[in-house]
């Protein structure tokens, strides 16, 4: 049973950068793909982009591809992902999780990250 | 891109039957995935494949999938399954192949 935990929440200025983390546990953490989904306030799900530890390659959603940055960290079992040039539209709770094939199989239980001036 | 499309909001009883569709065109030669979200909590997968349970998810929740609509059915339900629900489907055609409907609210009356 794979468990991811995130980072707390965040308030950030219009502007500035978050880097969001989830550390996982209970699974071989090179042997998995972390993926980051965001949900806006009234908004349904968004795929960000994800990470391949194992080989350290990103690939993200072109709706995100100049802000985002994924990276992971195999020594500590740990996922990251930055956004920067935040904007008011980037309030939202941002979910990492694990893909089986075509389905999100494990979820983090979210971060809030909340851009106001 | 590839859409997907769920009504905002399905209201049910207690112990009766719940159906959230998802709509997309030619849905039925996809495999679709849904997801239970309850504020505060890492969202859910409870049918994977269509129709297939993990581990843990009760047999009174199902999914069917043909056409153009894809099924969530909850059997008898309870004032616990009250969540969003999302459907999923992978595209590759799409820019971001992991491809959401915007979401079911159901509520327990």
């Amino acid at each position: 049973q794979v468990q991811l935990v995130q980072s707390g929440a965040e308030v950030k200025k219009p502007g500035s950068s978050v880097k969001v983390s989830c550390k996982a546990s209970g699974g071989t953490f090179s042997s998995y793909t972390i993926n980051w989904v965001r949900q806006a306030p009234g908004q349904g799900l968004e795929w960000m982009g994800r990470i391949i530890p194992t080989v350290g390659v990103a690939n993200y959603a072109q709706n995100f591809q100049e802000r985002v940055t994924i990276t992971a960290d195999k020594s500590t079992s740990t996922a990251y992902m930055e956004l920067s040039s935040l904007r008011s539209g980037d309030t939202a709770v941002y979910y990492c999780a694990t893909n089986r094939g075509r389905y999100f199989n494990y979820w983090g239980q979210g971060t809030l990250v909340t851009v106001s001036s | 891109s590839y859409e997907l499309t769920q009504p905002p909001s399905v209201s049910v009883a207690p112990g009766q039957t719940a159906r959230i569709p998802c709509g997309g065109n030619n849905i039925g030669t996809k495999s679709v995935h849904w997801y239970q979200l309850k504020p505060g909590q890492a969202p859910l997968l409870v049918v994977y494949d269509d129709s297939d349970r993990p581990s843990g998810i009760p047999e009174r929740i199902s999914g069917s999938n043909s056409g153009n609509t894809a099924t969530l059915t909850i059997n008898r339900v309870e004032a616990g399954d009250e969540a969003d629900y999302y459907c999923q489907v992978w595209d590759f055609s799409s820019d971001h192949p992991w491809v959401f409907g915007g979401g079911t609210k159901l509520t327990v009356l």
